[in-house]
């Protein structure tokens, strides 16, 4: 069965410092990736999205996600911290019309 | 364009009652899907429908049931409401899975 994992649960930086969130899938075939962000008691709102084509990703609000295969990858990149990007973050595929999520990454941002 | 709209955002049920949540897509989206979302099992998949037709279901008991109006709108209902089923349920719409999933804001359902 399809699986995503983020090693994570709990990730602090500084702001303005860089970050990288990771995402691992378990998938057959090339997967359709995501990442979405949430914010407290709100619904998800899609960064970025993968199908094929070029491996690095643009997505919203100047995040970047860059998918290897090799590694079976897809982490999410950001290269300035903000204090707004303070959330939970999620990696998921598409099955076939149904996503499967990781179990979700919380940034916390310090001063 | 609007978004994806749940409503009520909030509701509180006695165990043993019954509930229905409503689900209005993005227009011209034909796709609704629904998540539940816990701290202890994070979000996991409901069910997926697509022109008044359920397309997926994912692990759930038979007291979980949806349904899809003409119009893209779609319910889910939970019957004999459980402790457990305590939960953040979220509606997704989308036009084609190449562009993504759009979500509501969720409708925060607490049982006691």
């Amino acid at each position: 069965a399809q699986s995503v994992t983020q090693p994570d649960i709990h990730i602090t930086v500084s702001e303005g410092a860089s970050l990288e969130l990771r995402c691992n899938y378990s998938y057959g075939a090339t997967p359709y990736l995501f990442w979405y962000v949430q914010s407290p008691g709100q619904g998800l709102q899609l960064l970025l999205k993968y199908f094929s084509g070029d491996t690095l990703v643009q997505g919203i609000k100047g995040f970047e996600a860059e998918f290897k295969r090799s590694q079976s990858s897809f982490n999410l990149r950001k290269p300035s911290v903000h204090w707004s990007d303070a959330a939970e973050y999620f990696c998921a595929v598409d099955q076939g019309g149904k996503l499967i999520f990781g179990q979700g990454t919380e940034l916390s941002v310090k001063p | 364009k609007a978004g994806v709209t749940q409503t009520p955002r909030y509701l509180i049920k006695t165990r043993g009652q019954q509930v229905t949540l409503s689900c209005s897509p993005i227009s011209g989206h034909r796709s609704v899907s629904w998540y539940q979302q816990t701290p202890g099992q994070g979000l996991q998949f409901l069910f997926e429908y697509f022109s008044e037709t359920q397309r997926n279901k994912g692990n759930f008991p038979g007291r979980f049931s949806g349904r899809q109006f003409s119009n893209s709108r779609s319910e889910m209902n939970v019957s004999t409401l459980e402790l457990g089923d305590s939960a953040l349920y979220l509606c997704a719409s989308s036009w084609t899975a190449l562009d993504g999933y759009t979500f509501g804001s969720g409708t925060r359902l607490t049982v006691v």
